[in-house]
């Protein structure tokens, strides 16, 4: 893959306010989308999944939003937490065969107190 | 229920060795996959299988080999360690290989070649 940096882009969002990460992905023909967390020293964990056909999908404090017509993804976190500071990925599957992800570089979130 | 395993958790090695980093799953999941990550980059895919006595090439395959002699084990071997090769690696399984499954992730292995 090419190299989008060494840094990654960082979201900084203070304790209780919503978070908005977003996502763009490159296969018009995925259909299946998710989000995980990556915490420091750890592998990465599911958050929340949205098929090709919805557009919104909501969990527990999490809502994806999914805009087919640009190709973006994004992930809101309502009354973020210290908890919730980590590393943010999309994925997709990636080939037509429905087989491999393709992930996106990742965001990272950090709460202020 | 352990999920998916992988040891070892770190491991320095010396340019040219070789070594394996074992991955095991408890899930009866078809499908197992082996990432590297790099600082700023998102997961990259280095070898797959879709079942027992199956395995594939992903986007970074280079250096790298890998077995699936049961369905619950997917060693990846370097065979002669470069500093390129200097990675986070995460073993992962999902049920089946169609879309629409999650993927799960082990904890990771930490590898350093020096």
């Amino acid at each position: 893959g090419e190299n989008v940096g060494l840094h990654l882009p960082t979201l900084s969002v203070q304790e209780g306010d919503n978070s908005i990460i977003n996502c763009a992905y490159s296969n018009s023909a995925s259909d299946y989308f998710i989000w995980y967390k990556q915490e420091s020293g750890k592998g990465p964990q599911f958050i929340i999944d949205i098929r090709s056909n919805m557009d919104k999908r909501q969990g527990q404090r999490v809502t994806v939003l999914l805009n087919k017509t640009v190709k973006h993804l994004s992930l809101q976190i309502a009354a973020t937490q210290p908890g919730d500071s980590a590393v943010y990925f999309c994925a997709e599957i990636g080939d037509n065969y429905g087989q491999n992800f393709v992930f996106g570089p990742g965001t990272r979130l950090s709460v202020l107190p | 229920n352990a999920g998916v395993t992988q040891t070892p958790k770190f491991q320095v090695l010396k340019t040219g060795q070789s070594m394996t980093l074992q991955c095991a799953q408890d899930m009866n999941h078809e499908y197992m996959s082996w990432y590297r990550q790099d600082p700023g980059m998102g997961l990259r895919l280095i070898h797959y299988s879709v079942g027992a006595g199956i395995t594939d090439q992903g986007e970074v395959p280079n250096g790298y080999n890998v077995s699936r002699s049961t369905t619950e084990d997917f060693p990846l071997r370097l065979l002669s360690a470069a500093p390129s090769q200097t990675s986070v690696y995460f073993c992962a399984s999902r049920p089946t290989r169609n879309s629409g499954n999650t993927i799960y992730f082990g904890e990771g292995s930490w590898l350093t070649v020096v």
